[in-house]
């Protein structure tokens, strides 16, 4: 089965710098990976997705994930924080279930804080 | 585009009572739609699946007779939670997904349910 572990529960950056969510997945396949954000009392929203293509993935919001399969990993990065972008953030694998149909597997989530 | 709506986003009401949670598709045909349980701080947990038309395939450990799920049309899905207990308070979150499983799920804003 598939499986994702985020690295951080918690992230804290100042305003203007970089942004590191770290992910890293298990698979017996090629894997389709999301990143998603939350919001305070809201459903989810996607970020971005890989599916095979493009090992470098660009997302909403100045977001972007590198697939890098020799380190089973995906990590979430932005060049520049804004407040806006506190929120808690989940890294998703689509998994294939024993009824043969697909579900998301959800990491614990990481919290990004931004400090003024 | 692919907004899902979920109705409502807040209730509160007395143990024993039903209370029915709504998903809907805005802009586009959902061919499958998923039910989700979120506990605070925690990552989602998924309880069922269901295609338009057929019955849902509920998680294991996911009581069907307590969580009955109808999804009669191709943007309509509902949750009734039956004969609530103070241990079903959660956030519900339901999603929707259009075509293969390399889609990705669009989500409702939630629904915050507090059993008295």
């Amino acid at each position: 089965a598939q499986s994702v572990t985020q690295l951080d529960s918690h992230v804290s950056v100042s305003e203007g710098t970089p942004v590191l969510l770290r992910c890293n997945y298990s698979s017996s396949y090629s894997p389709s990976l999301f990143w998603y954000v939350q919001h305070p009392n809201k459903g989810l929203q996607l970020l971005l997705k890989y599916t095979s293509a493009a090992t470098l993935v660009k997302g909403i919001n100045g977001f972007e994930a590198e697939f890098k399969k020799s380190e089973t990993s995906f990590h979430l990065t932005k060049p520049s924080a804004h407040m806006s972008d506190a929120a808690e953030y989940f890294c998703v694998v689509s998994d294939l279930g024993v009824d043969s149909s697909y579900k998301l597997i959800f990491g614990s989530g990481t919290r990004l804080l931004v400090r003024p | 585009g692919a907004v899902v709506s979920q109705h409502p986003s807040w209730v509160i009401c007395k143990s024993g009572t039903s209370v029915k949670i709504e998903c809907r598709s805005l802009d586009f045909q959902a061919t499958t739609m998923f039910w989700y349980r979120q506990f605070p701080k925690q990552s989602l947990m998924l309880m069922a699946t269901s295609n338009e038309g057929s019955k849902a395939t509920y998680e294991q450990g996911v009581e069907k007779d307590k969580f009955l799920i109808n999804h009669a049309s191709l943007t309509l899905s509902t949750l009734t939670v039956t004969s609530a207990h103070p241990e079903d308070s959660s956030f519900y979150i339901c999603s929707a997904r259009w075509g293969g499983s390399n889609q990705p799920q669009h989500f409702g804003d939630g629904t915050r349910l507090s059993i008295l």
